[in-house]
Order: C-alpha cells, then structure tokens, then sequence
C-alpha cells in the first residue's frame, strides 16, 4: 500500500539543527510533490514547504525561508527536511505528506506518521 | 493568525447535517483549488475534499464541499460520533507563494 514513514523523535538544543526523513513506497515517487507541515502541541497545522520531486523544484513559507531546506534522494525514495537555527517555538511534529497523482497536483492524500521535534536546552 | 479563517468550532448532534466554512481571499481561495483534512485525535491528517468538491476514494458521500468566490464549505450530514475531529481547509496563496491552512475547526459530536 502507499505510505510514508518517517524518521524517529529527535531532541535537540537551542541554535542547532535537525534533519527528518521520509521514505516513500507504494507509489511513483518521482512522479509526486511532497510537503511538510508541523503542528505545536494543541496548535494548527503550518505549511513549511514542498518540493516537487521529478525537477527538484522547491517553495518555502516566508517564515522559514531562511532556516529550511527540503531534499529528495530519488534513488531510495526519500524525501527531507532540514530546519536550522532551532528555537524552542520549533517544538513540534513535524509531518510529511506526498500526492500519489489520483487526486491532483496539490491535494496531498499520503501523509507519514509524524515526527516529534523537541527543542530544549 | 492563519490567513485562512474558520470557526473554531463547531458541534450537533447524530444525524444532524453541519457546516464548516473556510474565509480567504482573492489570493488563495479566489484562484485556487480548496482541499479539505480531516484530522483525527492523535493521529495524522487525511485528506477528506479535494478540488473544491471531490472526494478521494473511500470518504463516504456524507462529505461535501462547495467553494463561492473567496469563501469555501465543508457539509457533513448524517453526522456520526466517529466524525469528532479537527477539519482543516487548505489552499495556495499566489501572493505568498505558498501553502496555506485554515486555523482549524474542532468538530464536537453532541
């Protein structure tokens, strides 16, 4: 079946940065967008960014557009994100969600389990 | 504050028909495509409506969409206990450049 898992919790200190991955199967990677999006505890949803896998192509929120960096490695179908320069306001689960290309371009109906972030010194 | 904006919440009773909206602007919802997620508790989003009005495979037809101008809806009648959940609608924002969310509306079966 189509689905993302993503990398484990990470705890980290205020100033550094941490890197989350999510492995895709089940569907045309190379053929999708994936996104990612974090939730604080009790808080919406906040769009980070995407990048649309075949060309690489990348957008970022104006908000993290300094501290971000979205990759994909098409050899072993894995998208990530790197944020930087984390704050303790960054504590949070962060998601990655694909499209799988039944439903549109930018409607994103695979989505990973959620990775915990946790910033604290 | 979300530059999407929906109540935050929103509540009936089994077998009531609700509605949630989803407020933007010329920038987002004017010219593009709204989605809607589902979000249950402790768990992931699902996407629920996509394009306005469609539903993925498996979201029963309980679940609709509209979308009028700068403002969007999501409908759910028959409402069952298992909807109680966090529906989010979702758009891109041409002036942004980005994707944007609603805040949320936390939908309480009565």
């Amino acid at each position: 079946q189509m689905q993302l898992v993503q990398s484990g919790p990470e705890v980290k200190k205020p100033g550094t940065s941490v890197k989350v991955s999510c492995k895709a199967s089940g569907f045309t990677f190379t053929s999708s967008a994936m996104q990612w999006v974090r939730q604080a505890r009790g808080q919406r949803l906040e769009w980070i960014g995407w990048i649309v896998v075949g060309s690489g192509n990348t957008n970022y929120a104006q908000k993290f557009q300094e501290r971000v960096t979205i990759t994909r490695d098409m050899s072993t179908s894995t998208a990530y994100m790197e944020l930087s320069s984390l704050r303790s306001e960054d504590t949070a689960v962060y998601y990655c969600a694909g499209t799988s290309g039944w439903y549109g371009s930018d409607a994103f109906d695979i989505w990973g389990q959620g990775t915990m972030v946790t910033v604290s010194s | 504050q979300s530059v999407l904006t929906q109540p935050p919440s929103a509540s009936g009773t089994p077998g009531q028909r609700v509605t949630i909206s989803c407020s933007g602007s010329s920038s987002n919802i004017g010219s593009n495509t709204v989605n809607w997620y589902q979000q249950l508790p402790g768990t992931a989003p699902k996407l629920l409506i996509y394009s306005n009005n469609q539903r993925p495979s498996g979201v029963p037809d309980r679940f609709s969409g509209s979308k009028s101008g700068t403002s969007a809806s999501l409908a759910i009648s028959g409402l069952q206990s298992e909807d109680e959940a966090d529906y989010y609608c979702a758009a891109w924002d041409d002036s942004l450049n980005g994707g944007v969310f609603g805040g949320g509306t936390k939908l309480t079966v009565l």
